[in-house]
């Protein structure tokens, strides 16, 4: 049971545009969301997080929406940049342990 | 400041034998998370443990896999008796006690069972 799923196993963009990746659950215990940044060969890097008693959380050029009555939430880039190009995992948590999704390989180009 | 840090970063080791990775938390961090990442999946939680204390081990295989947080020293995560299905990515991650949803992950341990 997938209890947290990117549906885009890969999304491409030009530099300078918005990347928009996409996650949805289904625990409704879920109560804080994270998304990590991953380069092959190492760990995930922490990116930004949300509490469900938000619905957007911003930092610099990464903005994450939370969509509760629908269990889903998105994370926006702008302006993308070509050192973005990386697998993004959202993640979501019901205490401590962490349940991730499959990862989107986000590229962009020059 | 180091951050999370791991050993070896790449284990080869034959059908049979044991591994042994090893997790150094992010100075301050007491509470310390393995997560283990198959080819071309996501990242899929193992066990959840504080200072001599196993928390959450409820994604541990039940046969030939533990783990241990001492009071002194690395978090071990011991695999015995490997076989080819456990070549895979491990992750140890830290939180502080103050904060435990936000964890920071380490570069991983990638082991190859041969």
């Amino acid at each position: 049971d997938q209890q947290v799923k990117q549906n885009s196993p890969s999304l491409s963009v030009q530099e300078g545009r918005i990347s928009i990746l996409n996650c949805d659950y289904t625990n409704s215990m879920f109560d804080y969301f994270l998304w990590y940044k991953k380069y092959p060969a190492e760990g995930p890097t922490f990116l930004i997080s949300i509490s469900s008693i938000k619905d957007k959380n911003e930092d610099g050029r990464f903005t994450v929406f939370l969509n509760k009555s629908a269990k889903h939430l998105s994370l926006h880039i702008v302006p993308s940049q070509p050192g973005d190009s990386a697998v993004y995992f959202c993640a979501a948590s019901a205490g401590s342990r962490l349940t991730f999704g499959e990862g989107t390989q986000l590229t962009v180009n020059p | 400041n180091a951050g999370v840090m791991q050993n070896p970063r790449h284990l080869v080791r034959r059908r049979g034998q044991e591994a042994r990775l090893r997790c150094s938390p992010m100075k301050g961090h007491s509470h310390v998370y393995w997560y283990r990442q198959l080819p071309e999946e996501g990242l899929k939680f193992m066990v959840y443990l504080q200072k001599e204390n196993i928390i959450d081990e409820s994604g541990m295989p039940k046969e030939r896999f533990s783990a241990e947080f001492p009071k002194e020293g690395p978090s071990i995560l011991r695999i015995q008796q490997v076989v080819r299905g456990d070549s895979a990515a491990y992750f140890c991650a830290s939180s502080p006690a103050t904060s435990t949803d936000t964890q920071y992950f380490g570069p991983g341990t990638r082991l190859t069972v041969l």
